[in-house]
């Protein structure tokens, strides 16, 4: 089986670094994804770690730490457009679905 | 850029009834999935589908659930007998290679059983 878990919720400043944390328990791993959803929205993709270490992706950057289960999505220059929640997603094998955690409902404050 | 849509955007329907949402995954993509989300609650793989058969299902997708590949573009969700809990939206995925690679989602189809 798998358990993903991230904080619930979040506040930050406009202009600020904020650090979304994610750990996970699965039976095999094949990814770990972020992605940000707007309240009434789909999701959409943010990115993908397979391997350890960090993906930086403009303001945007996503670690991960394998041995650990860990990972964080990190936002920089936040704007208030960044306010949504950002879901953490694993994949356990190749073919199989993501499973995703409940989201951290990230809001950005002038 | 390519985009997965599906139809309708908002469904009601009354208790009892069948419903079937529709989605055109990418074209170029093998693996088809869907999801729910109850609202405010995380997002709930329901079925994925590859080759055309199910590849694989989540104990939500019971009897009362069936999808469809009716042709070389549409990918069907029934859901036979609605019941008010399963008012939610419901997202279709596709991605290129499966597990490894991103989903790209759908707008959702929001579903109301009344």
């Amino acid at each position: 089986g798998q358990n993903i878990d991230q904080p619930t919720e979040m506040t930050a400043t406009e202009g600020a670094i904020v650090q979304i944390n994610c750990t996970y328990q699965t039976s095999g791993f094949n990814g770990l994804f972020w992605y940000q959803q707007h309240a009434g929205e789909a999701p959409t993709f943010l990115s993908y770690n397979v391997l350890d270490g960090l993906e930086e992706k403009g303001r945007f950057s996503s670690f991960l730490s394998r041995s650990k289960g860990y990972s964080y999505l990190l936002l920089k220059e936040l704007q208030m457009k960044d306010s949504a929640s950002y879901l953490c997603a694993a994949s356990n094998s190749g073919n199989t679905p993501l499973v995703f955690g409940k989201g951290t409902r990230l809001s950005v404050i002038a | 850029e390519p985009e997965v849509t599906q139809t309708p955007s908002h469904q009601v329907t009354q208790m009892g009834q069948e419903v079937i949402l529709r989605c055109v995954p990418i074209s170029n993509h093998l693996y088809f999935y869907w999801y729910r989300q109850i609202l405010g609650q995380k997002v709930e793989f329901l079925v994925s589908f590859y080759n055309n058969e199910i590849s694989e299902k989540s104990e939500i997708f019971d009897d009362q659930f069936s999808v469809e590949r009716p042709d070389g573009s549409n990918f069907t969700l029934k859901i036979r007998s609605t019941k008010l809990e399963d008012s939610a939206m419901y997202f279709c995925a596709s991605s290129e290679t499966g597990g490894g690679t991103e989903a790209f989602f759908g707008q959702g189809t929001r579903l109301t059983v009344v």
